[in-house]
């Protein structure tokens, strides 16, 4: 089964400064997706980035970009600049191709600083 | 914008109460589904719907069983609600043509914080 793995319960960062945001996952399939979601407080939840395995370029939006290291079965977020309104949980989450169901971890709840 | 809209954003049961959770979208997706959120455990599925009337369990089943009459609806019903199932629970929806491409996304409605006492 695949599994995916946030090891971070909480980060913290500057406003106006870069944070990571780590994930591993576990799969034996070499056709996926990997995305990554945003739940801000009492907000629902929404889709801040999303990477297709086959591709080897790190997808980016606006200030968000990924660190996907398929060998290693690694696929961190960056956040750029952050801001206050980045302050989420986010969760990190898997699909195999042609399967409808998604594989979350646990989450990282971000925190912004002034 | 695609809208998912839950019944309840809080809800409190006692042990035992039949429950009931809904779920409305307006975007005539196929895919419709259902999973709680427990800290530290992000969020786990219980059930999904890839068509009216069809259904298949999801990592979590036990407890719960769910309704889909009607495309745009989708329930979640605790037969005998329990305290172990005291938790946050998501519905999501998606367009489902997208699947092969990867394109297929899925929108979340706000989340029902149920407690069972």
């Amino acid at each position: 089964a695949q599994t995916v793995t946030q090891s971070q319960p909480e980060m913290s960062v500057q406003e106006a400064e870069t944070v990571t945001l780590s994930c591993t996952y576990d799969t034996s399939e070499s056709d996926y997706y990997l995305f990554w979601y945003k739940q801000p407080p009492s907000r629902q939840m929404i889709l801040v980035i999303r990477q297709e395995a086959y591709k080897q370029q790190n997808a980016t939006e606006n200030r968000f970009s990924v660190n996907f290291q398929k060998a290693a079965k690694s696929f961190s977020l960056k956040i750029s600049d952050s801001q206050l309104g980045d302050a989420a949980m986010y969760f990190c989450a898997y699909r195999r191709f042609g399967a409808q169901k998604l594989v979350f971890g646990q989450g990282t709840r971000l925190t912004i600083n002034p | 914008d695609v809208k998912v809209t839950q019944s309840s954003r809080y809800l409190v049961k006692r042990t035992g109460e039949k429950v009931f959770l809904e779920c409305v979208q307006d975007m005539d997706h196929e895919n419709m589904f259902w999973y709680r959120q427990d800290p530290g455990l992000g969020l786990r599925l219980i059930y999904f719907s890839y068509d009216v009337k069809m259904k298949e369990k999801g990592d979590i089943p036990e407890g719960y069983s769910v309704s889909r009459e009607k495309k745009e609806r989708f329930s979640l019903i605790l037969e005998s609600a329990s305290t172990n199932q005291t938790s946050m629970y998501l519905c999501a929806s998606s367009p489902g043509q997208g699947l092969l491409m990867g394109t297929d996304t899925q929108y979340f409605g706000p989340g029902t914080r149920l407690t069972v006492l």
